[in-house]
């Protein structure tokens, strides 16, 4: 398999203020990567695509200008949660897709995000 | 109606037993079929995929497939205590993206 790396694994932050999440792949190129949320007990939650060099597309109901996406390079997706609510804490997983199918998507190891 | 349905469970089951999970989906179109384990706050690591209707084998596992019902099973042969754990049923409708099932929790008790 393929290593995805996303760190931090678990972050505090006080409300509002803006916590990055690093997604990256290790030893793979990902055109595209996916940010899922996971509240307890449900499951996973697509928030948005992440393809490299262009503008990120959201899913209905979750907002661009709150949770920012970056795909800077072939390796490396950001996702900032700005002016970050109690509301906001949720499990934040990446996926990096290798490869044209599916077969090939790696997730990371998720980051636990609590907001005070 | 949810797009992938899993029953949430707890589905129990005793050691060396086989284990059975189902899921349904809605999107008729959808060509892939995942199936991905999560422990308790860990994320989800791939444990088989299939395509075609049928059942693909691998190890332990046996996915089975049917479009014309809209259905996808992962069974588990031997079940151990290690393997109890979350099971999420994905979907892939189009381009790469997955829609996951809700999940179901699965306790092998020894």
């Amino acid at each position: 398999g393929a290593v995805v790396s996303q760190h931090p694994s678990r972050v505090i932050c006080k409300s509002g203020t803006s916590v990055k999440i690093e997604c990256r792949s290790l030893d793979f190129q990902a055109t595209t990567m996916f940010w899922y949320r996971q509240f307890p007990k449900q499951s996973l939650m697509l928030m948005a695509t992440s393809n490299e060099g262009s503008k990120a597309t959201y899913e209905q109901g979750v907002e661009k200008d709150k949770f920012l996406i970056n795909h800077a390079s072939l390796t490396l997706s950001t996702l900032t949660v700005t002016s970050a609510h109690p509301e906001d804490s949720s499990f934040y997983i990446c996926s990096a897709v290798k490869g044209q199918a599916n077969t090939e998507a790696f997730f990371g190891q998720g980051t636990r995000l609590t907001v005070v | 109606q949810k797009e992938v349905e899993q029953n949430s469970g707890p589905l129990s089951v005793p050691e060396g037993a086989i284990a059975s999970l189902n899921c349904t989906y809605s999107d008729r179109g959808s060509q892939s079929f995942f199936w991905y384990r999560q422990y308790s706050g860990k994320s989800p690591e791939l444990i088989m995929f299939i395509y075609s209707n049928g059942d693909k084998e691998d190890g332990r596992f046996t996915a089975q497939l049917n479009k014309a019902s809209q259905y996808v099973s992962l069974l588990i042969r031997d079940s151990q205590p290690s393997d109890s754990a979350t099971y999420l049923c994905a979907v892939n409708p189009y381009g790469n993206k997955l829609v996951f099932g809700a999940g179901t929790i699965l306790r092998v008790k020894s």
